[in-house]
């Protein structure tokens, strides 16, 4: 299993320029997540999903946008970059089930986004 | 909001020495998790406690979480280069779909 993939690893953008940032698991886990890190700071959510199908917005969703056609993907999108959104990107994915409490998350490696 | 609050930002130890960050929660937590991070890398699960005074040990290092379920310790006795890294600890508040809620992690330099 490769896990939590994610690409690319770097990224250059101008501001007012838009990417998406491409996430896949390969372990049938129904949930999925986007963080952002930036220097210093802890992990801050910015969308989530249960399934394919299902996102919600976490703590930091202004500026992005997110998609869950299938359980495998779940692609960022940056719709005109600001320089705010320089940060790492790290995509998650976990297994909860009803009743239990929340499963350990698996992180991709990260994108290093950079808006100038 | 909810936050989880972790100190110290910063630790800088001789190899050999002990090491503790500690997290505190405003609010009651469903469990708590631990992740390390290394220079570079991504946050790797280390652990996750459920019960009121919990105590789990993996090697050197040891974790525990508070009766009241509001803070959580991680210790590592005699720390080696390879401990290296940033450690978070991250809570799931009751009655939450399960998102964690990362504190800002204890950056840990160790000293040969």
């Amino acid at each position: 299993n490769a896990g939590v993939t994610q690409t690319p690893k770097f990224r250059i953008l101008k501001i007012g320029q838009s990417m998406t940032l491409q996430c896949t698991q390969d372990m049938n886990h129904n949930y999925m997540y986007w963080y952002r890190q930036d220097p210093g700071m802890g992990l801050k959510l910015i969308y989530y999903s249960v399934g394919a199908g299902i996102t919600d917005k976490g703590e930091v969703p202004n500026g992005y946008n997110v998609s869950r056609s299938t359980t495998e993907d779940f692609p960022l999108r940056l719709e005109l970059a600001a320089p705010s959104q320089t940060s790492v990107y790290f995509c998650a994915s976990s297994y909860p089930s009803l009743g239990r409490p929340a499963y350990e998350q698996y992180f991709g490696p990260g994108t290093r986004l950079t808006v100038t | 909001g909810q936050q989880v609050m972790q100190i110290p930002q910063y630790q800088h130890v001789q190899e050999g020495e002990d090491f503790t960050t500690y997290c505190n929660s405003s609010t009651t937590l469903s469990n708590i998790q631990w992740y390390k991070q290394r220079p570079g890398g991504h946050p790797v699960f280390l652990i996750q406690l459920v019960k009121s005074g919990e105590v789990k040990k993996q090697k050197r290092l040891t974790f525990q979480f508070g009766e009241a379920k509001k803070n959580s310790s991680l210790h590592i006795t005699a720390t080696q280069t390879t401990d290296v890294g940033t450690y978070f600890c991250a809570g799931t508040r009751r009655g939450s779909q399960g998102n964690l809620i990362f504190g800002k992690g204890t950056k840990l330099s160790v000293k040969p």
